[in-house]
Order: C-alpha cells, then sequence, then structure tokens
C-alpha cells in the first residue's frame, strides 16, 4: 500500500512563534494533498486541498494567510502555522493522493501541535 | 449536509461480532459507500466499500440493504484493538472531491 508520512509527529511550540509540519508520499507521485485538522473527540476537519506547482484551496472559515500551505512538489507538501496561539492545537492530519479514485486517498498519521 | 447517519458510540464485549449501523438514504445510484476507522491519535484507516453487494475482506463484511439506504460494517470477532472511530462515508469512485468525514461511531470493545 502507498505510505504517507508526517513530520513531526508531536510538536510542543510558544505562542507567536510559526511552526512547520511536512507531509511526504514516500512510494507514489502525489497529484493532490490535503489538510485536516482534528479537535479532541471530534472529527477530521477538511481544511485545504493542494495540487503541486498551484495555490491551495481553503475550506471557508480557515484563514490562509494563518495557515501557508506549499506544495512545492509531487511527494511534499508543507503547513506552516504562523502566529501559533492556544486555539491552534489540534491533531493535524495530511492526506495524499495518487489518482481520482476514492480509494487512491492515502492518510498520514498526523501530528499533534500544542501550542503553550 | 451530513449525508450518514451514524450512533455517536457503542460497546462491544471481547470476541463478540460489532455490527455498525449507517444510514444513506440519500445516497445516489452511483456512490459507493466507505468505511474507515481512526485510533486514537492515528490517522484513518481504509476497512471496506463497496455498492450494492454485500462486500467481505480479512478485516470486516459490509452488508448493505437492497434499497441501500442503509448498510452495516460488521467485526466478526473484536478485539480490543478495534476500538476506534469508525466512519461511514458515502462519495463517488471517482472524481476530485476528498473524503469527508461525518462524526462517526465509537466503538469501545471491552474485555
Amino acid at each position: 500500500g502507498a505510505v504517507v508520512s508526517q513530520h513531526p509527529s508531536r510538536v510542543i511550540c510558544k505562542s507567536g512563534t510559526s511552526v512547520k509540519i511536512e507531509c511526504r508520499s514516500l512510494d507514489f507521485q502525489a497529484t493532490t494533498m490535503f489538510w485536516y485538522r482534528q479537535f479532541p473527540k471530534k472529527s477530521l476537519m477538511l481544511m485545504a486541498t493542494s495540487n503541486e506547482g498551484s495555490k491551495a484551496t481553503y475550506e471557508q472559515g480557515v484563514e490562509k494567510d494563518k495557515f501557508l500551505i506549499n506544495h512545492a512538489s509531487l511527494t511534499l507538501s508543507t503547513l506552516t502555522v504562523t502566529s501559533a496561539h492556544p486555539e491552534d492545537s489540534s491533531f493535524y492530519i495530511c492526506s495524499a493522493r495518487k489518482g481520482t479514485g476514492a480509494l487512491q486517498q492515502y492518510f498520514g498519521p498526523g501530528t499533534r501541535l500544542t501550542v503553550t | 449536509d451530513a449525508k450518514t447517519t451514524q450512533p455517536p458510540s457503542m460497546d462491544c464485549a471481547e470476541g463478540r461480532a460489532a455490527n455498525l449501523p449507517c444510514n444513506h438514504s440519500t445516497i445516489s445510484g452511483n456512490e459507493y459507500v466507505y468505511w474507515y476507522r481512526q485510533i486514537h491519535s492515528q490517522g484513518p484507516q481504509y476497512i471496506i466499500h463497496g455498492l450494492k453487494n454485500n462486500e467481505t475482506n480479512e478485516m470486516a463484511s459490509l452488508i448493505i440493504t437492497e434499497d441501500r439506504k442503509s448498510s452495516t460494517l460488521i467485526l466478526p470477532h473484536a478485539t480490543l484493538r478495534d476500538t476506534a472511530v469508525y466512519y461511514c462515508i458515502v462519495r463517488l469512485e471517482s472524481g476530485n472531491t476528498p473524503l469527508v468525514f461525518g462524526k462517526g461511531t465509537r466503538l469501545s470493545v471491552i474485555a
């Protein structure tokens, strides 16, 4: 099966700083990558969709200037949380897709962000 | 708008079958039913999917009613490691839309 990795798995940062999360498709080229956010005991909420080489499409209510997404290659997407605040503490999950089929969407293990 | 409805939580005794229901009364003819699960602090894991016929794989069985308005995921012999949130999702098999997750069912397998 296809493997998606995320780094770091956990990160703690101070309020006001920025933190970058990497998402890599290890054994396939991802035409599209997705970023989800999950608060405790809640479901996954789609934040944005990104295609390699183009600007990300953000879901309603997600601030594009706060959550910077870069998808510079077919195997790497990054999510940068800028000027993080405690309310940004969450579980961030990336997903990579190598085709258009629903089963072609693979999920990373997630990154736990804690902002103090 | 939610396209699926699932009970928020269920308990199951270890070794017994876990039957997780899902209502999808507005499903269209070419939409599939997908099941994923998420173990605590991990990414979602694909379980099974189907269109009309019942399906079985090494993880589970999927029973879809004849009118396709509901389905049941069956874990034949639940173990403690099956404790997770189970998501039922309906969508087209192909297309550009990402997987969208509802609230799911939190299954607790009890020893």
